[in-house]
């Protein structure tokens, strides 16, 4: 399983867009990038998740550059609700899934 | 649609006493996880079934922690004796199948052992 590697912290203000970026150096052909969100008192929630170039949906977007060694996480015009813990995962596509968790991104949105 | 469903949503006992968590995925969910997430860091996979069989329980500690899900549909894991080290929230998480990367997490179990 690929090791993921992402800031502890970031802060942001209301309006702004947060990047988020994560590494994976050894992340294998089949692996996808996977992204979580986590709000206190809550389990995490799929955010968005893609293999190459460029993925887009209602939450936020993904770029991944040729060498996949990384993953850039972006959240357009963030609000005080988007304070959250970012998790970045890369589930080894014939691991049946599994998700190995790191400690994650805290974002905190100021206003 | 219901999601994923856990009880209790809080669990206060004492060390060495026993104490046992339930979770009802989503309806067609094939795949059911444990996970443990201890404060401040992010959930440690405990079980994965797929239907009524184990696929993965390398990191359960399994001289204290059991888990089942019999007729494929809910589960239960069960902590005995705990530790104080177990106090964590136990979360529940199911998905279509083994392939999925997308898995829905219940708001889990808070324990906490004295």
């Amino acid at each position: 399983l690929a090791k993921t590697t992402q800031p502890i912290s970031m802060d942001s203000y209301e309006g702004q867009e947060v990047n988020i970026t994560c590494s994976h150096n050894n992340i294998a052909t089949n692996d996808y990038i996977t992204w979580y969100q986590q709000f206190p008192s809550q389990g995490p929630r799929f955010i968005i998740q893609g293999y190459k170039t460029k993925v887009t949906n209602e939450v936020a977007s993904l770029f991944i550059p040729a060498d996949r060694k990384s993953s850039t996480l972006s959240l357009p015009r963030v609000s005080l609700s988007d304070t959250a813990v970012y998790y970045c995962l890369a589930p080894l596509y014939n691991q049946g899934g599994k998700l190995i968790f790191g400690q994650g991104t805290e974002l905190s949105v100021k206003p | 649609e219901a999601g994923v469903a856990q009880s209790p949503r809080y669990k206060i006992i004492e060390k060495r006493q026993s104490v046992a968590f339930w979770c009802n995925p989503i309806s067609g969910h094939a795949t059911l996880y444990w996970y443990q997430q201890i404060l401040g860091q992010g959930p440690k996979l405990l079980i994965q079934f797929q239907n009524n069989g184990v696929v993965d329980d390398s990191q359960l500690p399994k001289d204290r922690f059991s888990a089942e899900r019999l007729k494929g549909v809910d589960s239960t894991l069960k902590i005995q004796p705990a530790k104080l080290e177990d106090s964590a929230v136990y979360l529940c998480a199911s998905s279509l199948d083994t392939r999925s990367y997308e898995q829905y997490f219940g708001p889990g179990t808070r324990l906490t052992v004295t």
